[in-house]
């Protein structure tokens, strides 16, 4: 079975409106970390934002926030304000603490290409 | 946030050459580096954990012997594709984290584009 999945193959928006990238997650652990990574056509992966499992609040990082329903096992990323330099690849990513045995270990989404329309 | 880098960020080699990929922490020590695949549009696969000063951990199905890794410090990691083969051109890209924990950060390097020959 998964244990990241994300939707969405491909999204658009247009330049200035909010959007909001899927991603849910299957895990048994009671400690695990989600994060969001962005890959633009140069290839780097960017760190975006990051939510514990144990966090009560919502994270958000400048126009990046994260929409964390535990019960519902989803951590969607919005994206305000969307700026033509945001098209780019979207990873979802958890690392699960498996007993301390993970090693820091990611597990990836699929990606989410996002094209920001001017 | 913290600034991984890969050398180089490409490289077009003959089939049955062996090449080298680097990956540096620049501005922390990296306890434990890892080694991704990835083909176009397709999320990384996940090759090897490596930490320093002991032998890196393959995941199931990576020859361990075609992709030779070495975390020498705690800032350098490499990664050697011996005697590549096309089948072997892809972007590899490294990763770095400083902690253990599921809340520590992994920063990745710019990544490396193999094209075997």
């Amino acid at each position: 079975a998964q244990k990241i999945t994300q939707t969405q193959p491909g999204m658009f928006v247009q330049e200035k409106e909010a959007v909001t990238l899927d991603c849910t997650y299957d895990t048994s652990d009671q400690s695990y970390g989600l994060f969001w990574y962005k890959q633009p056509s140069s290839g780097e992966m960017i760190f975006l934002i990051y939510q514990g499992s144990y966090d009560e609040q919502n994270a958000t990082e400048g126009r990046y926030s994260l929409n964390f329903q535990k019960a519902r096992k989803s951590a969607n990323l919005v994206i305000s304000a969307s700026q033509l330099g945001d098209s780019a690849m979207y990873f979802c990513a958890m690392r699960e603490n498996a007993g301390g045995t993970s090693y820091g270990k990611l597990t990836f989404g699929q990606g989410t290409i996002l094209t920001v329309h001017p | 946030g913290a600034v991984v880098s890969q050398h180089p960020s490409r490289v077009i080699c003959k089939s049955g050459t062996s090449v080298k990929i680097e990956c540096r922490s620049l501005d922390f020590q990296a306890t434990t580096m890892f080694w991704y695949r990835q083909f176009p549009k397709q999320s990384l696969m996940l090759m090897a954990t490596s930490n320093e000063g002991s032998k890196a951990t393959y995941e199931q199905g990576v020859e361990k012997d075609k992709f030779l890794i070495n975390h020498a410090s705690l800032t350098l990691s490499t990664l050697t594709v011996t005697s590549a083969h096309p089948e072997d051109s892809s972007f590899y890209i490294c990763s770095a984290m400083s902690g253990g924990h599921f809340t520590d950060t992994q920063y990745f390097g710019p990544g490396t584009r193999l094209t075997v020959l």
